[in-house]
């Protein structure tokens, strides 16, 4: 079956970090581009982060300097670190396939990061 | 950055009657070199993650009931459903992919049955 599935989320205080993962199953992430897109608490759709097939990475303004994305080829897994988090990055946590660098065709279920004092 | 605008944020249709989302975005999202309308229409349902629905603003994805229907170019998208069931009721999101990174999303519309 093809799917992504998230974990790694949780609660954590402002400045931690946490790690995501997202582990792909029927399909290779290293021949695909692979985002995380969040969503706040009652709120829309915010992309964050892309890995492309070459390896290459972008960021939203709002994580740049703080998240990083990148790829386990031998898990066929991708992660988001995220560092120096703050309570606005409370948020379900997606990670989606771009199908040809274009839409979002495959979208995993979520994993929530609450950050909190 | 590409910025989507939909209308309205959220609208209530009786059951077997016609729904219309409208998505506007900043710039024209229309390709010159293959003609193609880079405007993607996704489905959220509460506590689930988004769904595509419809990709070169009126491809429908496998799957995907007919009486969901996107049209529009350039900068101005219509997402349809022409007879609304009980369970499209969620909120619809346009979204673009001509100009990435970033991937922008519209603000999202809430359906609702009346």
């Amino acid at each position: 079956e093809v799917q992504l599935v998230e974990s790694g989320g949780g609660l954590t205080q402002p400045g931690e970090s946490l790690r995501l993962s997202c582990a792909a199953s029927g399909f290779t992430v290293s021949n695909n581009y692979i985002c995380w897109v969040r969503q706040a608490p009652g709120k829309g759709l915010e992309w964050i982060s892309v890995i492309y097939r070459d390896g290459g990475t972008y960021y939203a303004g709002s994580v740049k300097g703080r998240f990083t994305i990148s790829r386990d080829n031998s898990k066929n897994t991708v992660y988001l670190q995220m560092n120096s988090l703050r309570a606005e990055d409370t948020a379900v946590y997606y990670c989606a396939r771009a199908w040809g660098n274009w839409y979002l065709d495959l979208w995993g279920r979520g994993t929530l990061v609450t950050v909190s004092s | 950055d590409i910025v989507m605008t939909q209308s309205p944020d959220s609208l209530a249709v009786s059951l077997g009657e016609r729904a219309t989302i409208n998505c506007k975005s900043s710039q024209s999202v229309l390709s010159n070199s293959n003609n193609k309308n880079y405007l993607a229409w996704y489905q959220q349902k509460p506590g689930q993650p988004p769904k595509l629905l419809i990709y070169w603003a009126s491809t429908r994805e496998s799957g995907v009931p007919d009486r969901f229907s996107g049209s529009g170019s350039g900068a101005d998208f219509t997402l349809t459903i022409s007879s609304l069931q009980a369970e499209d009721v969620a909120v619809y999101y346009c979204h673009q992919y001509y100009s990435t990174p970033p991937w922008t999303f519209g603000q999202g519309t809430k359906v609702e049955i009346k």
